[in-house]
């Protein structure tokens, strides 16, 4: 199993309130990504990044930040939780190669604000 | 946009009954995976097929990708309760960015004993 952690695994928070996911990972892959998975919706991107500092969004970005000041972690931010952010968070790798690529997943994190 | 739906939506068997899931879209991947899900758990990766018409398989679980690379299935024979989770499918294409995975909804099986 590839080596990623993920924290807290459960949170219960408030409206307005600022939360911080972590994803750490051993296996010092390039391309790490958070997702966002609610019925009906699937697995949805948030963020993602290719490198240390370098991030990008993806289709589901607002109300999110992330940063990435090491290889090994990345950091999802809700600068002001609302309700509609409570969802299962995954974080994911990935060190592309050839024609396919595949992703690592970590275990989620169940976040629910009130 | 590219789409990849799956289908169906949900599939509730009988342990030892057959299946097949499907993946489709109107859009051209190099490459198609299969991942599976458990409850309280991420993705897993099955497999990956890259070629046209690629026929791959994993013990019960027979994958194929379609010869235009728009579509792929999974086929499960005799089906065991073990097998329960979401299927997942989800494709790259070469032509756009291909760090980002294009994701189906799944399908959502329950294998009863």
């Amino acid at each position: 199993d590839a080596g990623i952690t993920q924290s807290p695994r459960h949170k219960v928070t408030e409206t307005g309130t600022p939360v911080t996911l972590r994803c750490h990972q051993t296996e010092n892959h390039r391309y790490m990504y958070w997702y966002r998975q609610d019925p009906g919706h699937g697995l949805r991107l948030i963020h993602y990044s290719y490198g240390v500092k370098d991030t990008d969004k993806g289709e589901v970005s607002d109300g999110y930040s992330v940063s990435r000041s090491k290889t090994e972690d990345f950091l999802l931010t809700l600068e002001s939780a609302t309700s509609s952010q409570t969802s299962v968070y995954f974080c994911a790798i990935s060190d592309l190669g050839g024609r396919a690529e595949t992703q690592y997943f970590g275990p989620g994190t169940r976040l629910l604000v009130l | 946009t590219q789409l990849l739906e799956q289908s169906p939506q949900f599939l509730s068997i009988q342990e030892g009954e057959n299946l097949t899931v499907y993946c489709n879209s109107s859009s051209v991947f190099s490459s198609l995976q299969w991942y599976r899900q458990e409850p309280g758990e991420g993705p897993v990766l099955l497999v990956t097929v890259v070629t046209g018409g690629e026929v791959k398989k994993l013990k019960r679980l027979t994958f194929q990708f379609g010869d235009a690379r728009k579509d792929s299935s999974l086929h499960i024979t005799a089906a065991q309760t073990g097998d329960t989770g979401l299927y997942l499918c989800a494709g790259t294409n070469n032509a756009g960015n291909n760090r980002k995975l294009i994701w189906g909804l799944g399908t959502s099986l329950a294998v009863n004993p």
